[in-house]
């Protein structure tokens, strides 16, 4: 049973413009979320993350929001440049369980 | 260089073989993880530790297991019983719960 979800497979943007990223979660126990960010063959690479007890962090052109009442989030991406074309996995952890949506495959147009 | 290493990067193995992944890390992680990724999918969780010679089944542990005897490796077998074990496998480690977890490169394997 997928605990966390990332519902849009894919999202096109262009360059300059915002990109958001959704994911949602059942888990209640989840108690910190990370965005991770990957190449083909390569392994994850760190973003940003949230720990439950905030509502947003920011780092960069990197926010994320949490919203713990409908068990979602988000990552928002400003401005999108083309460097930024890559798979992003939304994470969740419930004490050292590390568990991660299906990802979604941006792609930043010139 | 402080890190997490994978190896080997390719691997191909005949069907009803056993074959053993490895990861290694110099970070003093307490906790490690294995990950599954198949093509156009997310990253499952194999089995996870969260210290030496203990640990915990993910959401896909059959066909597959562990050990834990150092804490700066987390070799995985893929055992015959894996029906379908062509994949890339990422290992990841982490030091406290709330901190970013670090990956390796992955080890690609193919059953051939």
């Amino acid at each position: 049973d997928q605990q966390v979800k990332q519902n849009s497979p894919s999202l096109s943007v262009q360059e300059g413009r915002i990109s958001i990223l959704n994911c949602d979660y059942t888990n209640s126990m989840f108690d910190y979320f990370l965005w991770y960010k990957k190449y083909p063959a390569e392994g994850p690479t760190f973003l940003i993350s949230i720990s439950s007890i905030k509502d947003k962090n920011e780092d960069g052109r990197f926010t994320v929001f949490l919203n713990k009442s409908a068990k979602h989030l988000s990552l928002h991406i400003v401005p999108s440049q083309p460097g930024d074309s890559a798979v992003y996995f939304c994470a969740a952890l419930n004490d050292y369980k590390l568990s991660f949506g299906a990802g979604t495959t941006v792609t930043v147009r010139a | 260089d402080g890190g997490i290493t994978q190896s080997p990067k390719y691997l191909f193995r005949k069907e009803g073989q056993n074959v053993t992944l490895s990861c290694e890390q110099n970070l003093n992680h307490d906790a490690m993880y294995w990950y599954r990724q198949d093509p156009g999918q997310g990253l499952r969780l194999i089995y996870y530790s969260q210290i030496v010679n203990d640990f915990q089944k993910g959401d896909i542990a059959e066909g597959y297991s562990v050990s834990r005897e150092k804490k700066e490796s987390f070799p995985l077998t893929v055992t015959s019983a894996q029906k379908n074990p062509t994949a890339f496998y990422l290992c990841a480690s982490t030091n406290t719960v709330g901190t970013e977890a670090f990956f390796g490169q992955g080890t690609r394997l193919t059953v051939v």
